[in-house]
């Protein structure tokens, strides 16, 4: 069974610019999470979609957007690109509705913004 | 700001020693995960324990819960090299909404 996938691997980006990031859960799953991982920070919890709705997001500007697809598949915007949004976007999904269970995780998105 | 928060930041063990680290939270949980990341990927899932489970185990690892306290340990035993990782804990609230990941714990392992 395939696990989570995200693209692209590597994104280098001009400050201003926009990013578009890209996840497909695991089949069967609802549940898509965003996490931003700053260079040795931990995760900060970006977005939360289920079923096709956002359910939550986190302490980001309007800036960070995303949507989730009919097949659950997901994307993150980032507009206005800053300097400060270099960091490791990773992708998890579950298969509960609600957060409490485990994710799994993608092998992230680099975001490099020059 | 984050719920969990893990301790020690860093660790760094010889191979075949036992390694633990710790983990607080502030509110109440359903359950409490360890996650582990190695370089620059993703995370993997180690256990859950549930908010009435005081103890679990899984190979070489085990967890202990402690409500009262709003703390859970982790331990690994028998340490590898292959163990070096960051390990982070999340906690997933009676609301149901998002699960909340500390800052990480970093493992050493020297062989």
């Amino acid at each position: 069974e395939a696990g989570v996938t995200q693209s692209p691997t590597h994104l280098i980006k001009t400050r201003g610019q926009q990013a578009t990031l890209r996840c497909s859960p695991i089949s069967g799953h609802t549940s898509v999470y965003w996490y931003q991982q700053a260079l040795g920070l931990g995760l900060q919890f970006l977005l939360w979609y289920d079923e096709g709705e956002e359910r939550n997001r986190g302490n980001f500007p309007p800036r960070f957007s995303g949507r989730q697809f009919p097949n659950y598949s997901s994307e993150l915007n980032v507009n206005a690109l800053e300097l400060e949004d270099s960091a490791l976007y990773l992708c998890a999904s579950s298969g509960a509705s609600y957060s409490s269970y485990e994710q799994y995780f993608g092998p992230g998105t680099r975001l490099t913004v020059t | 700001s984050q719920q969990g928060e893990e301790d020690p930041q860093a660790l760094s063990i010889q191979e075949g020693e036992n390694a633990t680290m710790n983990c607080s939270y502030k509110t109440s949980i359903n359950n409490l995960q360890w996650y582990r990341q190695n370089s620059g990927r993703g995370l993997v899932h180690l256990i859950l324990i549930r908010s009435n489970e005081r103890e679990k185990h899984s190979g070489r690892l085990r967890v202990t819960l402690d409500t009262s306290k709003k703390s859970s340990s982790l331990l690994i035993t028998a340490s590898r090299a292959a163990d070096t990782a960051s390990y982070f804990c999340a906690t997933g609230n009676t609301g149901g909404f998002k699960t909340i990941f500390g800052a990480g714990t970093r493992l050493f392992v020297k062989a």
